[in-house]
């Protein structure tokens, strides 16, 4: 049974380079969240799909991140011109719909460190 | 406005002893609550749920919680820890189509 994956775990990045993250939810799974967790807090919402299509936002999520879900398998995660307030674990989640509500099941997430 | 309060960032307890983590919520509708653990450096792993069927949910490890309505509550339990227990803890709450969840509480087991 494959969970989520996501790659890489760790990313280091220089302040103003383009990063990507790669998210792969489990197989038959037709829901897809992002979420960003800084040190010491909860994870915060950012972005969720439904198979291909991206249904909900977060004001979190400001013009440079950009996500996506082309085939409504893997998603990606873009974020241009990072910011060391950028610096954060991205967790992945995904979750198929059922008559009760869904759990969401997490990837090992990408740990992200703007210098 | 928090949704979702997790009372103690860090909470420590002998091997054996009793784990007490707290959580309350807000929400104007009966909400599906969730905890998670999150060992270091890994994504979070789902203890266990509530749906509205059973007040008192168990999950793994020996962990269960108990939904209480009138005190907007929904505080994790074992009676007996294990080293193994040591990790960060996540109340969350379903709002939709996303999880809101609690700042988290680290849970220290001492040998």
């Amino acid at each position: 049974d494959t969970g989520v994956s996501q790659d890489p775990r760790h990313k280091i990045t220089k302040r103003g380079q383009n990063v990507t993250f790669r998210c792969d939810p489990i197989s038959e799974h037709n829901r897809l969240y992002w979420y960003r967790q800084t040190l010491g807090q909860g994870p915060e919402f950012l972005t969720y799909f439904q198979n291909e299509a991206q249904l909900e936002k977060s004001r979190l999520l400001s013009d440079r991140f950009s996500a996506e879900r082309p085939k409504g398998s893997f998603s990606t995660l873009e974020i241009q011109r990072t910011e060391q307030g950028d610096s954060a674990m991205y967790l992945c989640a995904s979750s198929s719909p059922s008559r009760l509500k869904e759990t969401q099941y997490f990837g090992p997430g990408t740990r992200l460190l703007v210098l | 406005a928090q949704s979702v309060t997790q009372l103690g960032s860090h909470v420590s307890v002998s091997e054996g002893a009793l784990v007490l983590l707290r959580c309350n919520y807000s929400s104007s509708v009966p909400p599906y609550l969730f905890w998670y653990v999150q060992y270091p450096n890994q994504g979070l792993q789902l203890l266990l749920k509530y749906t509205s069927a059973a007040t008192l949910v168990k999950g793994i490890n020996g962990f269960e919680a108990e939904f209480k309505k009138s005190e907007t509550s929904f505080h994790l339990t074992k009676p007996s820890a294990h080293m193994s227990d040591a990790a960060e803890y996540f109340c969350a709450k379903n709002a939709g189509n996303m999880l809101t969840f609690g700042g988290g509480t680290r849970l220290m087991v001492k040998p």
